[in-house]
């Protein structure tokens, strides 16, 4: 079963920069997965904010961006700001309609 | 504006049905494919199924195959998610989505809460 791994916490301070990754338990993480990434704060629904590894969703400032960084999707918040605290989550595509989540990661930032 | 509105979520007892509904609007929902993604309480996002343009084809996660039944009526503008055999573990709030080129998740309905308990 293929599991996608992302990091369940980490930290940022405000105005610094942030990366997220997202990978596999077997194999890497490359563009034909078509990475995308979702923010979630408590209560809410999630909100896309990259799709096809890169591109940003509308109104997504363009301080979140999306890469391949070695193996794994990235996911860089540049400038933190005190209301990207939140959840972030990264799909990956599997074929034939399949898409599976990470586990998400928890950013906090302080 | 694009809107997906939930409904039809509540408690239900283990070994139960229920049906959950998704109401569209703001776009043309019989050009795209939709899903649906729950959260269990305190836990992460699981895609769990997922519907294309006319309903004739469908994929699941393994955990619901079987169980859950995905399906649409495009005159109503509408999503379906009929779900039998409940268990425990289905306890979760269910969103549906509307998939973008198949590959990732555009706009989120707020979620209907489903309690599967005795």
């Amino acid at each position: 079963q293929t599991v996608v791994t992302q990091e369940p916490s980490f930290s940022v301070s405000p105005g610094g920069t942030v990366t997220l990754t997202c990978g596999l338990s077997s194999g890497s993480v490359s563009t034909s997965y078509y990475p995308s990434w979702y923010q979630q704060t408590p209560g809410q629904a999630p909100r896309t904010l990259i799709y096809s590894t890169n591109t940003r969703s509308s109104g997504v400032p363009d301080r979140f961006s999306g890469s391949i960084l070695g193996n794994k999707a990235a996911l860089t918040i540049t400038g933190a700001q005190a209301d990207d605290e939140s959840d972030y989550y990264c799909v990956l595509y599997m074929g034939r309609g399949l898409r599976v989540f990470g586990g998400g990661t928890k950013l906090t930032v302080l | 504006e694009v809107q997906l509105v939930e409904s039809g979520g509540g408690l239900v007892q283990p070994g139960g049905s229920l049906r959950l509904s998704c109401a569209a609007s703001g776009f043309t929902f019989s050009n795209f494919w939709m899903s649906w993604v729950r959260q269990a309480p305190g836990k992460g996002l699981e895609w769990v199924a997922n519907v294309n343009q006319d309903g004739s084809e469908k994929y699941y996660v393994d955990s619901v195959k079987g169980r859950f039944t995905i399906s649409r009526d495009n005159a109503k503008n509408s999503l379906y998610l009929q779900m039998n055999s409940l268990r425990a573990e289905d306890t979760a709030v269910y969103y549906c989505a509307r998939d973008e080129g198949l590959s990732w998740f555009g706009p989120w309905g707020q979620g209907t809460l489903v309690t599967v308990s005795s």
